[in-house]
């Protein structure tokens, strides 16, 4: 089945500690993002990932890393997390840009509280 | 960053009802798209759109294209409890890789 699988569902930490949310696609998509969500704000890109090693900044990526070392995967690392960083967070992937465009496919979400 | 205007932001309607909503921009996208949110999962893709003034259809769900490439509509025919859920688009600017989210329809259904 193809999907975008992240872990964990649900994850509670406190102030500073440095945690990781992993993502996984299994579409050979050469775009991945994260987004979060938040109450009357929707849907904001942190990072995204054009390819391999091609990675860029979204409109929220202050207090966030990523990387992407091989193609089905983009971590989202929260180096020290703080409590505005609570969120519900949402992996994507897509193929790029040019014929055949699809929409993202996202995964289930992870839902982060920061203490 | 910018975001679209989407509207209504939250509706409450009875079963079998039609319901519409729509997004506006102040800048032309290329691409628009339509996603639903169930709870606890992530958005879930129900209709993309490709060219000003598209009209296509998924089911009950009906979406298109704003002939001035500032705003899409999304129509449901006939709601259902299942429709329960957040409506988000989302549109992609000229140029770029990039797509930018609205901020939702919550709509639920009273059977």
């Amino acid at each position: 089945e193809a999907q975008v699988t992240q872990n964990p569902r649900y994850l509670i930490t406190v102030t500073g500690k440095k945690l990781t949310v992993t993502c996984s696609q299994n579409m050979n998509h050469e775009y991945m993002s994260w987004y979060r969500q938040d109450p009357g704000l929707g849907l904001r890109q942190i990072y995204y990932s054009m390819n391999v090693e091609v990675t860029d900044k979204g409109d929220v990526p202050e207090g966030y890393k990523v990387s992407r070392k091989e193609k089905r995967n983009f971590p989202l690392i929260l180096e020290s997390p703080s409590p505005n960083q609570t969120s519900l967070y949402f992996c994507a992937s897509r193929r790029s840009s040019g014929t055949g465009f699809s929409g993202y496919t996202f995964g289930s979400g992870t839902r982060l509280t920061v203490v | 960053g910018q975001q679209l205007n989407q509207s209504p932001q939250s509706m409450f309607i009875q079963e079998g009802e039609d319901v519409s909503m729509n997004c506006t921009s102040s800048s032309i996208f290329n691409t628009w798209l339509w996603y639903k949110q169930e709870p606890g999962e992530g958005p879930v893709l129900l209709i993309a759109l490709y060219k000003a003034g598209e009209l296509t259809s998924n089911g009950r769900l009906t979406a298109q294209f704003g002939i001035t490439r500032k705003d899409s509509f999304l129509n449901i025919s006939a709601s259902i409890p299942s429709d329960v859920g957040i409506y988000f688009c989302a549109g992609q600017s000229p140029g770029t890789y990039k797509y930018i989210f609205g901020t939702g329809t919550r709509l639920k259904v009273l059977a």
